[in-house]
């Protein structure tokens, strides 16, 4: 069955700290995808990268890195030196193959305040 | 490059009335998705469109909901007849393709049923 969780709820923290958001998804195919989204308060959720299956290579873009373990099952999101603006609430999603397309299901969010 | 246009963005209705939301996703991409978003909750698909043909609707209520996208480009969601548990923000997403890529968000409508 296809399922994403995000067990942290709400994560605040002081302008300038690292901070981790965990993501752990179930899912019996091979083949499928891992995003992070991010909402700000006004409501828009912005797409901000995709993951393959078969690609467990960490990536970093600039502040933003993320670790991609499939032995855990793991797609965690670090922010680094984190700012006021990266409050938001911070989605992690999978996407598996049905018939037709593509379905993509979405954790439950974990909301990140950056206090300064 | 326009993004995906939603109208409109906050609406109130008395339950059992009906609600219609619009959405133009942007131009040339041909999935478009409506999710249903509650309050403290992750989106949540209710239906998907591939140019005007439905791929995925297993989840949307079809005794209340009702969506097309008539020629393949504009979509419409409307509602009939709410209920409270229907107070949730609606958002349109469009992709380039029936693939696993990156959705584009509209900014959402706001729903509250009272």
């Amino acid at each position: 069955a296809q399922k994403v969780t995000q067990a942290q709820t709400e994560i605040s923290v002081v302008e300038k700290e690292d901070v981790t958001l965990d993501c752990v998804y179930e899912t019996r195919d091979t083949t499928y995808y891992l995003f992070w989204y991010k909402q700000p308060p006004s409501g828009e959720l912005v797409f901000l990268i995709r993951r393959n299956s078969f690609d467990e290579q960490n990536e970093i873009s600039g502040r933003y890195s993320w670790n991609f373990q499939k032995s855990t099952s793991s797609f965690n999101f670090t922010i680094t030196a984190s700012q006021v603006v990266d409050s938001a609430v911070y989605f992690c999603a999978l996407s598996e193959a049905q018939t037709g397309g593509f379905k993509t299901i979405f954790g439950a969010g974990t909301r990140l305040f950056v206090k300064a | 490059e326009a993004g995906v246009a939603q109208s409109p963005r906050y609406k109130i209705i008395e339950k059992r009335q009906s609600v219609a939301f619009w959405c133009n996703p942007i131009s040339g991409h041909a999935t478009l998705y409506w999710y249903q978003q509650i309050l403290g909750q992750g989106p949540k698909l209710l239906i998907q469109f591939q140019n005007n043909g439905v791929v995925d609707d297993s989840q949307l209520p079809k005794d209340r909901f009702s969506a097309e996208r008539l020629k393949g480009v504009d979509s419409t969601l409307k509602i009939q007849p709410a209920k409270l548990e229907d107070s949730a923000v609606y958002l349109c997403a469009s992709s380039l393709a029936r693939g696993a890529y990156g959705y584009t968000f509209g900014s959402g409508t706001r729903l509250t049923v009272v």
